[in-house]
């Protein structure tokens, strides 16, 4: 069964604009990872959130995890066009088959020029 | 040149034939997946692999095998293609020794269709 589910399933923006993801998920994990899919190509690792941190930065990318909502956020800002891609949250379990990840379904972000 | 490359990038077949996807990597990654995308259900893990010789199955494993020839080759075979096996498939690598990101890396994917 799938871990996480993302929020919204679609999601389109002006190009300049910021774009908020969401993620929730079910069990206790150890980290909490976000990919990136250009349309019909390989999953990009984009950042990793760990258990113990509330917030992490990369570029233009903010990621938030709240551990006692189990969920967390991708929030891209100043959007561009070569942004629009889906978005997959990635979870890694703390228990049992550690190296595993579970996928969500998935945000389809579109930013019009 | 890719870290992960898989072939054939694209294949049609039919019901009941015998196919084969074939991931090899130069990351010189222990770990490897083979996962299955389908339009509005994200990845899913068919069989995962952790060494030469430790293969598992995954959350939908069923009609499907696979053989870790080595270290770095990692196939995936359809006994008997069915239509409902029709799906984007991805090959993925990762080495979590050193790295407790667990981070994976993906190859192109298969689109393989089964009529």
């Amino acid at each position: 069964s799938q871990q996480g589910e993302e929020d919204p399933q679609a999601l389109s923006i002006q190009e300049g604009e910021n774009a908020t993801m969401n993620c929730s998920y079910k069990t206790s994990i150890n980290n909490l990872q976000w990919y990136r899919q250009n349309s019909g190509r390989g999953l990009v690792h984009l950042i990793l959130i760990r258990s113990n941190e509330r917030e992490k930065h990369s570029g233009r990318l903010r990621v938030t995890l709240d551990t006692s909502k189990k969920s967390s956020s991708l929030l891209i800002t100043a959007s561009r066009a070569a942004d629009t891609a889906s978005y997959f949250c990635a979870t890694r379990n703390s228990g049992g088959s550690n190296y595993k990840l579970t996928f969500g379904k998935g945000t389809l972000l579109t930013v019009n020029p | 040149d890719a870290d992960v490359t898989q072939t054939p990038r694209n294949r049609i077949t039919k019901t009941g034939k015998r196919i084969m996807l074939e991931c090899s990597q130069t990351k010189g990654h222990d770990r490897m997946y083979w996962y299955r995308q389908d339009p509005g259900l994200g990845l899913r893990l068919i069989y995962y692999s952790f060494d030469v010789k430790d293969i598992n199955k995954g959350e939908i494993s069923d009609g499907y095998s696979v053989s870790r020839q080595a270290q770095a080759k990692f196939s995936l075979s359809l006994e008997s293609a069915i239509p409902n096996q029709t799906a984007l498939y991805f090959c993925a690598t990762s080495d979590p020794s050193g790295s407790p990101s667990n981070e994976q890396f993906f190859g192109p994917g298969t689109r393989l269709t089964v009529l």
